[in-house]
């Protein structure tokens, strides 16, 4: 079946500085997500990537479709205390079925 | 306005027992969903369900079983529990998904625990 690879596994930073996390895949998607779940939480979206090589932005939060349709990456700049949490890419394509990735734990010392 | 709520939030219950988990949303999504979350937070989904089809995540054993009510509600029933069960369980909705991805909300989760 279809894997997503999410690297890294976690992260520790501090406080003010950038976070880069990818995802790759063995096969193609139609669309990206990026999630975030808090402790004790549902995940909650925070960027659907819809075509190829697409850039997008939601405030401090970068991220990109690959041109492949097989990888994309999240970027966080300026790190904050909140940020805290777990990140996961997930892949979709037709049905609304989504495939995640392993996950990225981020840890925020302030 | 909790959007998608899940009860109850922690089921402690031993092997063999049969438990339900409850699922409700508001949204008046046509869709929903199960997933499971296991130990090193890997999430992967269950059942994708609305009134035309269920799709059943093949890994799935068929100790588990949705049950949907009426639109806004999808239940998770669990026979013969074993120990490998113990996980958090998350509900999702959505509008229907077709080509496009819907976004999908999740509830807060139940987690799990057999002993």
């Amino acid at each position: 079946g279809q894997q997503l690879n999410q690297s890294p596994q976690s992260m520790f930073i501090q406080e003010g500085e950038d976070v880069s996390m990818n995802c790759t895949s063995s096969s193609i998607f139609n669309t990206w997500l990026w999630y975030k779940q808090d402790p004790g939480e549902g995940p909650v979206l925070l960027i659907a990537l819809y075509k190829a090589g697409e850039l997008t932005s939601n405030g401090r939060l970068t991220a990109q479709f690959g041109i492949t349709r097989k990888d994309s990456f999240l970027n966080i700049s300026a790190s904050i205390p909140s940020d805290v949490g777990i990140y996961f890419c997930a892949g979709h394509n037709a049905g609304n079925m989504l495939t995640f990735g392993g996950g990225t734990r981020l840890m925020v010392k302030p | 306005d909790t959007a998608v709520s899940q009860t109850p939030k922690y089921l402690v219950t031993q092997m063999g027992n049969d438990k339900s988990i409850k699922c409700e949303q508001n949204l008046g999504h046509d869709t929903m969903y199960w997933y499971k979350q296991d130990s090193k937070k890997f999430l992967k989904i269950m059942f994708s369900y609305n009134n035309k089809e269920l799709i059943i995540n093949e890994t799935v054993p068929n100790r588990f079983s949705p049950k949907s009510p009426d639109k806004a509600h999808l239940n998770l029933h669990i026979n013969s529990l074993e120990l490998g069960d113990s996980a958090v369980y998350f509900c999702a909705s959505s509008q229907e998904g077709g080509t496009e991805y819907n976004e999908q909300f999740f509830g807060p989760g139940t987690r799990l625990t057999v002993l």
